[in-house]
């Protein structure tokens, strides 16, 4: 079984700074990771995953997350947000072994504030 | 057009009535899933569908029923809806092959139960 963790809640930043959004998991077989981004009154759209290769993944809009195995990790970073970026970032994660079920985290708000 | 689309959007009910709420996708794919999302609790699976013929709790389904229609249809109810069933419920649809990790999701409904 797998489970996540998303580290904070809420995360408000200003504009042009960077931000991290933190999301740790556990699992007894090898993963597949994912970020979704979700707007508000909106559904949730997949922004990056891993599922092998490179550990580090990156989207069309300047995020980026890194698989750290060791650290069972799968951190969101992104080196400057807009006001844009303001919404709720979903980790997740699936076994690679054949099964299906995705595991989705709490969730955590980005607030990029002027 | 959106690939996955929610009817009713919004939904306001009152305790003991029975509510459908409905899914419909254009991706051709042959897995549907139904989660909830609470504020803090992220997304739980409700029910999910691998073909027509195949339904399968997830973790929450107590109080809640599926139909699989179609392969492009698939509808939730609450025969006898009640207050903690109030949330936003997602759609949501996956391939088995090519991008067959990764799930789309429809708006959404937000159900208030009164």
């Amino acid at each position: 079984a797998q489970s996540v963790t998303q580290l904070d809640s809420q995360v408000p930043v200003f504009e042009e700074a960077p931000v991290e959004l933190r999301c740790n998991y556990s699992s007894s077989v090898s993963v597949y990771l994912f970020w979704y981004v979700q707007y508000p009154n909106q559904g949730l759209q997949l922004l990056l995953k891993y599922l092998s290769g490179s550990t580090l993944v990156k989207s069309i809009n300047g995020f980026e997350a890194e698989f750290n195995k060791s650290q069972t990790s799968f951190h969101l970073r992104k080196p400057s947000v807009h006001i844009s970026d303001t919404a709720e970032y979903f980790c997740a994660v699936r076994g690679n072994t054949g099964g299906f079920k995705t595991i989705f985290g709490a969730g955590t708000r980005l607030f990029v504030k002027a | 057009d959106a690939d996955v689309t929610q009817t009713p959007r919004n939904r306001i009910t009152k305790t003991g009535k029975r509510i459908m709420l409905e899914c419909s996708q254009t991706k051709g794919h042959d897995r549907m899933y139904w989660y909830r999302q609470d504020p803090g609790l992220g997304l739980r699976l409700i029910y999910y569908s691998f073909d027509v013929k195949d339904i399968n709790k997830g973790e929450i389904s107590d109080g809640y029923s599926v139909s699989r229609q179609a392969q492009a249809k698939f509808s939730l109810s609450l025969e006898s809806a009640i207050p903690n069933q109030t949330a936003l419920y997602f759609c949501a649809t996956s391939g088995v092959t090519g991008t067959h990790n990764e799930q789309f999701f429809g708006p959404g409904t937000r159900l208030t139960v009164l």
